[in-house]
Formats: structure tokens, C-alpha cells, sequence
């Protein structure tokens, strides 16, 4: 059993349109994390959401912390090829875990 | 500079072998740690190193050896080698413990066993 489970786990998009991606928990975290890693390299931070209910913005990237803690989305909007990557949230509590990922393409 | 680097960036070996995977930071972090990543693009802690003590070690098989000459190298030593371990390593470090704070990763090794 996975601590945090991501969907969806592959998503094909045409540029231009919208998406979201959710990570989902039993567990309640400190914080959680959102990553992207390219092909070939290794992930990269994109944000840090700590409060219950927060929102993050990161130009056309929304991220979300559920009131709980238990759960987050990230929502990009009109997404662009160089969005293309695998999409990783992690919480943090006693330990740090990965969720399963979010495998993201976006076609010109 | 690269902040996190490992070496080398390709593996390819036989079963049985042993083999060293080396990795360096230069952040001047206290922790870092050693992932792997599987054919599904799971990211699992292997683990992590906070001034030369081991604070997580997950179930990995006792073949899997980390060991950390100084706060800014974690290598991880690899016995008996098997088809299974074939996968894409990465190490890490972040300025705080495991329970929070960003983590740089490494560019990964990939390994395959065959």
C-alpha cells in the first residue's frame, strides 16, 4: 500500500488546455511537496505548501493543500509542452514519502 | 558548479558482480540519502545519512551498503548484484533531516543488471 497515491498516474493533453493532478493520503503530513523530473535528470522542487487550505501559485501552476492535510492538487493551466515531465508530490511527517507520480505529456 | 553529482551515470554489469555507485554535494547539507526509482517511476527512500549516522534504512537487502566517508559524500556499495536491482538511483541531500526541507537530487545512475 502506497502512503500517497497520485492520479492520475498517465495524462496525454493537447496544448492549451487545462489539467489537474491530485495526490490523496490517509495520513496527515507537515507539509507536502511538489516535484517535476525531466527525462534523464532528477526531480526538482516546485513548491512547499505547510498550512491546511493553502494555496500556491507558480505562474500558470495552482497548488493546493487540502483543510485536512491529507490531500493536494496541482493545476496547471494551458499547459505547454515544456510542462511535459513526471509530476511527484511527497509529504513530510516523521519520514518523507514519495507519492507514485503523475506521468504528464503535453502534444504541440 | 552541480550541486549534486553522481558517478557514474550509466551501470552495466553482470549478476553477481559488486559495484559502487558515488555521489557529492557541495550545499554544505547535513542529510543525504539514496533513492530508487523503478521501471513504474516509483521513488523509494533506500537511506538517508545525517552527519555520518545512518537515521533511516529502510527494508532494503543487506547487499545494499551506504557509506559516507564525510558530511559531503554518500556512497552506496552494491554486493552480489541481481536482475532486480536493475533500476535508476539517485542520490540526495537537504539542509534539514528527512521530516522536511527540499531535497536536491543527483542527475541518477542508471543501473542494469544482466
Amino acid at each position: 500500500t502506497q502512503l500517497l497515491e497520485q492520479s492520475p498516474q498517465f495524462l496525454s493533453i493537447q496544448e492549451g488546455e487545462n489539467l489537474t493532478v491530485y495526490c490523496n493520503s490517509s495520513s496527515v503530513f507537515s507539509s507536502l511537496q511538489w516535484y517535476r523530473q525531466e527525462p534523464g535528470e532528477g526531480p526538482v522542487l516546485l513548491v512547499t505548501v505547510v498550512t491546511g487550505g493553502e494555496v500556491k501559485k507558480l505562474k500558470r501552476l495552482t497548488f493546493q493543500f487540502g483543510d485536512a492535510r491529507k490531500d493536494s492538487s496541482l493545476h496547471i493551466t494551458a499547459a505547454q509542452p515544456g510542462d511535459t515531465g513526471l509530476y511527484l508530490c511527497a509529504g513530510t511527517g516523521n519520514q518523507f514519502y514519495f507519492g507514485t507520480g503523475t506521468s504528464l505529456t503535453v502534444i504541440p | 558548479d552541480t550541486a549534486v553529482s553522481q558517478t557514474p551515470k550509466y551501470l552495466v554489469t553482470q549478476m553477481g558482480n559488486d559495484k559502487s555507485i558515488k555521489c557529492e554535494q557541495n550545499l554544505g547539507h547535513d542529510t543525504m540519502y539514496w533513492y530508487k526509482q523503478d521501471s513504474k517511476k516509483f521513488l523509494k527512500i533506500m537511506f538517508s545519512y545525517n552527519n555520518k549516522e545512518l537515521i533511516i534504512n529502510e527494508t532494503v537487502p543487506n547487499r545494499f551498503s551506504p557509506k559516507s566517508p564525510d558530511k559531503a559524500h554518500l556512497n552506496l556499495h552494491i554486493n552480489s548484484l541481481e536482475l532486480g536491482d536493475s533500476a535508476v538511483y539517485f542520490c540526495a541531500s537537504s539542509q534539514v533531516g528527512p521530516s522536511g526541507g527540499e531535497q536536491y537530487f543527483g542527475p541518477g545512475t542508471r543501473l542494469t543488471v544482466t
